[in-house]
């Protein structure tokens, strides 16, 4: 089956980093997004890898290993805007989207 | 350039009645996707559309669910008979690529939230 797993909750400080985890066990791989959502709002796009490495976007970096089945999204300097849930999406060799179930991330000041 | 437009936002049905759902994509998209969102888990795929094609309905249950993308207006999703395990939020994403080409990002709605009681 398809599995990504991702943890449920994660709790960090304002001004700190955090590093938010994800595995994926899928039918093929065609790519890795990682998605923004707010509460109570739609998700928003905010990074996207196919290759192994490293991609930074500002204070968001999202890391690959095809090999690892793995992928993080290291934000830097938080702010508490950044409190949302972070999801984890694969795209399998069908090009259909397996989406995680989310890591809600909570930020203390 | 107006985003994606899903509308209402917020739905009241009771049980057995009609519940339709309606999504505008972005202007130039021509592809079209919902995804049903229950509380507190991650979104689930439901059907993918082109103008009057449905291209893969894998993740939409078998009855009384129904999803339509005329030449002109907007995507409806129809959901008939609706129970109260249909309450969530249902979300339309479109995009101006088919899913088979890469950074295929997706832009979403803000969703309708479908409440039955």
């Amino acid at each position: 089956g398809q599995n990504i797993d991702q943890p449920t909750e994660m709790t960090a400080t304002e001004g700190a980093i955090v590093q938010i985890n994800c595995t994926y066990q899928t039918s093929g791989f065609n790519g890795l997004f990682w998605y923004q959502q707010h509460a109570g709002e739609a998700p928003t796009f905010l990074s996207y890898n196919v290759l192994d490495g490293l991609e930074e976007k500002g204070r968001f970096s999202s890391f690959l290993s095809r090999s690892k089945g793995y992928s993080y999204l290291l934000l830097k300097e938080l702010q508490m805007k950044d409190s949302a849930s972070y999801l984890c999406v694969v795209m399998d060799s069908n090009y259909q989207l397996i989406w995680g179930a989310g890591t809600k991330l909570i930020i203390k000041p | 350039n107006a985003g994606v437009m899903q509308n209402p936002r917020h739905l009241v049905r009771r049980r057995g009645q009609e519940a339709r759902l309606r999504c505008s994509p972005m202007k130039g998209h021509s592809h079209v996707y919902w995804y049903r969102q229950l509380p507190e888990e991650g979104l689930k795929f439901m059907v993918y559309l082109q103008k009057e094609n449905i291209i893969d309905e894998s993740g939409m249950p078998k009855e009384r669910f129904s999803a339509e993308f005329p030449k002109e207006g907007p995507s409806i999703l129809r959901i008939q008979q609706v129970v109260r395990g249909d309450s969530a939020a249902y979300f339309c994403a479109s995009s101006p690529f088919g899913q088979e080409f890469e950074v295929n990002e997706q832009y979403f709605g803000p969703g309708t939230r479908l409440t039955v009681t």
